[in-house]
């Protein structure tokens, strides 16, 4: 069965460029999205379509899927950003979500 | 504001049903696919099942299939999941999620608007 592989943790120092990957078989052919999920709180969309911003999804969020990795990029992480991110994708008709990367911003 | 409230959570025993409930408003219901999501405690997000905008194609997880089932009630812009045969491992966070509009409602997409969940707990 079709698995997205994603890192536990990462860790990042406020003002730096935080990066978040997502890795399965030929990910590119399929569209990914994003998910923030902070402690206790309902999961929010950040991306879509690869590279999408919802609406009122902040300008330092950017994403890209080349290959087998998607990424997700935060420019100028603040403390706000810490939390959980989780990619997602679709493959034999069914929803799939990675496993989670916890990111915190110290 | 679109808005989508779960209920129906509570703690219930090994092998028994529960069926939790989604009421939404602030959009066309008919016209989006609305799937159900899980949290484990502690644990990350697992798809559970998803429900096309005319209700005509569902899709269930691996984990969950002949044991649930996904259903929707335009006239309540209501989404349910009715789940038998609980079982431990069922123990999570229910999360109702607004996918996409349109054909590919079922099988394509993203879920721009969760509810804030209902826990389910399932005793022995």
């Amino acid at each position: 069965s079709y698995e997205l592989a994603q890192s536990p943790s990462v860790s990042v120092s406020p003002g730096q460029t935080a990066s978040i990957t997502c890795s399965g078989d030929k990910l590119s052919d399929k569209y990914v999205s994003w998910y923030q999920q902070q402690s206790g709180q309902s999961p929010v969309l950040v991306i879509y379509q690869d590279t999408k911003r919802p609406p009122g999804i902040s300008e330092r969020f950017s994403a890209s899927n080349f290959g087998n990795t998607a990424t997700l990029t935060i420019s100028g992480t603040q403390e706000m950003d810490e939390a959980e991110y989780y990619c997602q994708a679709w493959d034999s008709g069914t929803m799939l979500f990675g496993g989670g990367t916890k990111m915190t911003v110290l | 504001q679109i808005q989508l409230v779960e209920s129906g959570g509570g703690v219930v025993q090994s092998g028994r049903s529960l069926r939790l409930s989604c009421l939404t408003s602030g959009f066309t219901f008919s016209n989006f696919g609305m799937h159900w999501v899980r949290q484990a405690p502690g644990k990350g997000l697992e798809w559970v099942a998803v429900m096309s905008n005319d209700g005509y194609d569902v899709k269930y997880a691996d984990s969950v299939k002949g044991r649930t089932t996904i259903s929707r009630d335009t006239s309540r812009n209501t989404l349910y999941l009715q789940m038998n045969s609980l079982r431990r491992e069922d123990t999570a966070v229910y999360y109702c999620a607004r996918g996409d509009p349109g054909q590919y409602s079922s099988s394509s997409g993203s879920l721009e608007y969760w509810g804030q969940g209902t826990l389910v707990t399932v005793s022995s």
